[in-house]
This record gives C-alpha cells, structure tokens and sequence, in this order.
C-alpha cells in the first residue's frame, strides 16, 4: 500500500514568487491536513481538507491557502514569498480525521526562500 | 489553548538502556495522541496511536501510556538500539471547536543511541 506523497521534495523559490505543493494521500483516506516545521516553532497546523471542504484552519496569513479534489488529492499554495516560508512543509492523511483514526505523514516538501 | 511539552529535550545514552520519554498536555479535551519519530529532514513516522479511552499501547520494544485526566504520556523504550536514534514527537488530537481534527505537538526528545 503506497503511503503519503509528497511532490516536489525540495523547492527554492524568490522572495516574491508563490509557490504549489502538491499531496497525494493513502487510498481510501479523505482527510488531508498539511503542516509547517521550522526549528523556531516546531510544527505548526495550517489547513485540514475533508471531501473537498476546509474544515479547519490554523493562524496563518492569507497567503496561505490550499484545496482539495475530487480524489482526495490536496493542494497547498503560498503566495508573495516571505524568507521567513522557508520551511519543511508536511502533509498528512487520515481515513476520516476523526476520533479513531491515525495520521500517516509524507515525506514533506523543503522550500528555501532566497 | 492546547500546549504540549516534551521532557528531556535531548537524551543520550549507551545503547541497550531502557527509556523513559514524557510528555504533557494542558487541555484533556482530546481525541487521541499518537507518538511519532522523525529522522533528520525527514517526515514524521506514526509509532503508536492511543486512543482518548485507552491506557496504554505496545508495539514491539515500545510501550505508551496515557493518562488523559492529568495530562501526561509516556513513550517507554526498551532495550535502546542505535537505529533508534531519533527526534521523537508527540502529539495530540483536539475533540472539539476550533481544535477539531488537528493535532497539537510537542517540540520533541532529540535521542542518541551510541553504540
């Protein structure tokens, strides 16, 4: 069973540019939830995705944003890159996102911003 | 607002120890924790996964408790290999509001195993 995918791996982008990841989560799961990881602050909630619609969403800017589609597939989109973006960005995915299922994590896209 | 400590930071001990890695919690509203382990610039591995209802979980060398009503998890490691070496994360998952679905996490106990 092929686990959380994470595209691209590595990234390095302008201040200025914006910039798409992209996460494929396990079959059958239609929870996506994406998270930032700097050593500063450690790992922080951004956006969570449910069939299609934001459920929940962490205290980022509006530059941040994501969606999901149709087969469960997400997206995550930031715009105007600041240095401070720079980041491992990681994705997970549960069955549902509720009480008893697990998180499966990818292995994150690292976006330098120059 | 959901706060999750990890105590220690870093530990570093020969290999073939049995560890003890804690973790605290400010809010008992939650669904579950789960406990990973993340290698350098890596993502983050699911190890176990105890439900709110639940005491404890074991997986091979690796045992965890929860006591929900005063805010504590203990990852137990036994017979430390270095292949263990680590940074190990928990987390856990808020039941309600605006914690619905995400998880909170800790800022991890960096482990050494050597040899």
């Amino acid at each position: 069973k092929a686990g959380v995918t994470q595209t691209p791996r590595y990234l390095i982008k302008t201040r200025g540019q914006q910039v798409t990841l992209s996460c494929s989560p396990i079959s059958g799961h239609r929870s996506v939830s994406w998270y930032q990881q700097t050593p500063g602050q450690g790992l922080q909630f951004l956006f969570e995705y449910f069939s299609e619609t934001q459920r929940n969403k962490g205290n980022f800017p509006g530059r941040f944003s994501g969606r999901q589609f149709s087969n469960s597939r997400s997206e995550m989109n930031v715009s105007t890159l600041e240095l401070g973006d720079s980041a491992l960005y990681l994705c997970a995915s549960s069955v549902t996102g509720g009480e008893h299922t697990e998180a499966f994590f990818g292995q994150g896209t690292r976006l330098t911003v120059v | 607002k959901q706060e999750v400590t990890q105590i220690p930071a870093a530990l570093s001990v020969p290999e073939g120890e049995n560890l003890v890695l804690n973790c605290s919690f400010t809010d008992s509203a939650i669904y579950n924790l789960q406990w990973f382990r993340q290698d350098p610039g890596k993502g983050l591995t699911s190890l176990l996964l105890i439900q709110s209802s639940q005491r404890e979980q074991t997986s091979g060398r690796l045992n965890a408790s929860l006591d929900k009503s005063s805010g504590r998890s203990t990852l137990y490691i036994a017979a430390s290999q270095p292949g263990d070496s680590a940074t190990y994360l928990c987390a856990v998952k808020g039941d309600r509001g605006s914690t619905l679905g995400r998880l909170y996490f800790g800022r991890g106990t960096q482990l050494t195993v050597w040899p």
